[in-house]
């Protein structure tokens, strides 16, 4: 079956370290994306991707760094210098126009 | 910035319909409405969207003004598991998330 999957489902890391979350793909989707979720809050935007090769910056890039050299793979870093990391970050494939389709989630916590 | 706006909650009892509304004045003629919703500590779900005309699917159906500044998510009888957050979104290109409506469905 056709979906998004994210890897490792809980992450834990110590402060100054980086990591990197993965986000794998077989939708054939073109566009993919990178959100953080904060406990009660909303989805806010990281990174998004619509193309392999490129990616844009969303509402609140700072700390983090993504790459696109497949289609298929939309991995997230996030940085030491990401300075409030512990969060839900959820990654998104989409095909213009039609609805995303989700992973069910990474939870990082800081130690 | 969310271009949306939805109550922070609404409650509804087992069986009725559930009408979830969404302003969203400053909408483009080229933007879709969509609606997600998300069950607590899961990846958001895809439920509807629309441009211009009404839709229906399995889910629930989308009225939308013809005005295109607001929007209705119908679920036409509410279950227990439809307890969620519910989120309207206008976009082109990315999803942009608001805080969207607590929805909690009661026996």
């Amino acid at each position: 079956d056709g979906g998004i999957t994210q890897s490792p489902k809980y992450l834990f890391r110590k402060e100054g370290q980086n990591v990197t979350l993965s986000c794998e793909q077989n939708l054939n989707h073109d566009a993919m994306y990178w959100y953080r979720q904060d406990p009660g809050q909303g989805l806010r935007l990281i990174y998004y991707s619509q193309i392999v090769n490129d990616f844009q910056k969303g509402d609140i890039a700072e700390g983090y760094s993504v790459s696109r050299e497949k289609k298929e793979s939309f991995p997230l870093t996030v940085t030491s210098a990401q300075k409030n990391p512990t969060a839900f970050y959820l990654c998104a494939s989409s095909v213009t126009n039609y609805g995303y389709t989700f992973g069910s989630g990474t939870r990082l916590t800081v130690v | 910035d969310a271009k949306t706006t939805q109550p922070p909650s609404m409650d509804c009892a087992e069986g009725r319909a559930a009408n979830l509304p969404c302003n969203h004045s400053t909408i483009s003629g080229n933007e879709y409405v969509y609606w997600y919703r998300q069950i607590h500590s899961q990846g958001p779900q895809y439920i509807i969207h629309g441009l211009k005309n009404n839709e229906t699917n399995e889910m629930a159906s989308l009225i939308i003004t013809e005005d295109r500044k607001s929007s209705t998510l119908i679920l036409p009888h509410a279950t227990l598991r439809d307890t969620a957050v519910y989120y309207c979104i206008v976009n082109t290109d990315k999803l942009i998330f608001g805080t969207g409506t607590r929805l909690q469905v009661f026996p």
